[in-house]
Order: structure tokens, then sequence, then C-alpha cells
């Protein structure tokens, strides 16, 4: 079964620090990848998705996530953070071949000092 | 409506008791999706149906759990004879009916069994 990594379980870092959340998953078939944002106390808000073409993704807030095939990765970065990125962010894959589920990985809780 | 509404926002039942819970996917959605978060981590699929019909319930329980979505309702999410390990937030989610399109979530319901 397909599976999805998120390698930082929690991260703390200063407002204007950089981030980058890595995401891996398992599967080698064609797939469709996404970033969720779940800010305290609401639901989860798309971010950014790849479907196909340029592995270099923009998003809402700031946010870019690269799509690398090769490393079954898709990372995601912000430049300089703010205090309002404080979140829990979800990487998410749909594998084509077993429908359009999506599979989340763990999670990574964002916590931004100001 | 433009957001997937989920009802209650909390419900708490005894052991043994039976819970239901209800998603009205945004309008013109065909696609609704449940999935459970236990202790805030990993989003676990659950079902999903096209229109009325199940499209995958690879994610569903043998027992106990049922779900349903029928014409002009909201859609259901049942549970029989719960147990604590069911208490988690149960998100719904819908996509529209064309290809490559992301999931828009609904607040979730917070199920506590007590």
């Amino acid at each position: 079964a397909q599976s999805v990594s998120q390698h930082n379980h929690h991260v703390i870092l200063s407002e204007a620090a950089s981030l980058e959340l890595g995401c891996n998953y398992s599967y080698g078939g064609t797939v469709n990848l996404f970033w969720y944002v779940q800010y305290p106390g609401q639901h989860l808000q798309l971010l950014l998705k790849y479907f196909s073409g340029d592995p270099l993704v923009k998003g809402i807030k700031g946010f870019e996530a690269e799509f690398i095939k090769s490393k079954f990765s898709f990372n995601l970065r912000k430049p300089s953070v703010q205090w309002s990125d404080t979140a829990e962010y979800f990487c998410a894959v749909i594998v084509k071949a077993a429908g359009n589920k999506l599979t989340f990985g763990g999670g990574t809780r964002v916590l931004v000092k100001p | 409506g433009e957001e997937v509404a989920q009802t209650p926002k909390h419900l708490v039942r005894g052991e043994g008791q039976k819970a239901k819970l209800y998603c009205a996917p945004i309008k013109g959605h065909s696609y609704v999706f449940w999935y459970q978060q236990v202790l805030k981590n990993e989003f676990k699929f659950l079902i999903s149906f096209q229109n009325e019909n199940v499209f995958d319930e690879t994610g569903m329980p043998k027992e106990r759990f049922s779900a349903k979505c029928l014409p002009n309702s909201p859609c259901s999410l049942e549970i029989q004879a719960t147990k604590l390990e069911d208490s988690a937030v149960y998100f719904c989610a819908s996509s529209p009916p064309w290809g490559n399109q992301p999931q828009h979530f609904g607040d979730g319901t917070r199920l506590s069994i007590l």
C-alpha cells in the first residue's frame, strides 16, 4: 500500500526564518500531490497542488513546493515565515491507479515564534 | 453552499450507543469523502461516494460503520455500538465531478465516546 512520510513532526522557528518541510511518498506510478494546512481550530485548507507540468508549484500565502520524481519527494518551502503560519501542515497524495482518495502524511506541527 | 457543512460539531456518546454524523457537500460537487483523524494524527480514508453511489469503501471498517449519500439529503456516516477507539474527528470532503480537482474539507465532527 502507498504511504506518505513527513520527516519532521514538530518545527519551531522564529519569524522571518525560512521553512522547509519534507514529504516523501512510496508509490512509483502517476500521483497527484497536495499540501494542506490546518490552522488552530480550523478545517484543512489547500495550500497548493501538483498534477502535472512544472514541478515547481506556487501556492497561497507565499508557499511553494517542488516535485522531484526521482526522489519521490514533494517538499514544501516558504522563504520567510510569519507568526500567522503557525499551524499543522499535511502532505497528501492521490495515487491515480487507486482511485481518488487522499493518503495523508502524519503532519508537521509548525510553531513560529514572534 | 460554498462550504462543506458538517453537523454536529461535537458529539458525545456512551460506549455502545449509536453515533450519526452528517455532511452537506458543496453544491455541484459529486464526490464526497469521509476521513477519520485520531488524536490529531494521520487522516485515515474511510469511504467515498460519487453522487449516491459508493465509489470506494476500502477504508471502511467491516463492522459497525455505514454511510449513505441519498439524493436531496446530507450524506451521513453512522457508527453502531460505538467503542472508545472510535473517538476521533471525522472529516468530510467534497470535490467537483470533473477531473484533477482538490478536495474541499469541512470543519469536522469531534466524536467523543465515553
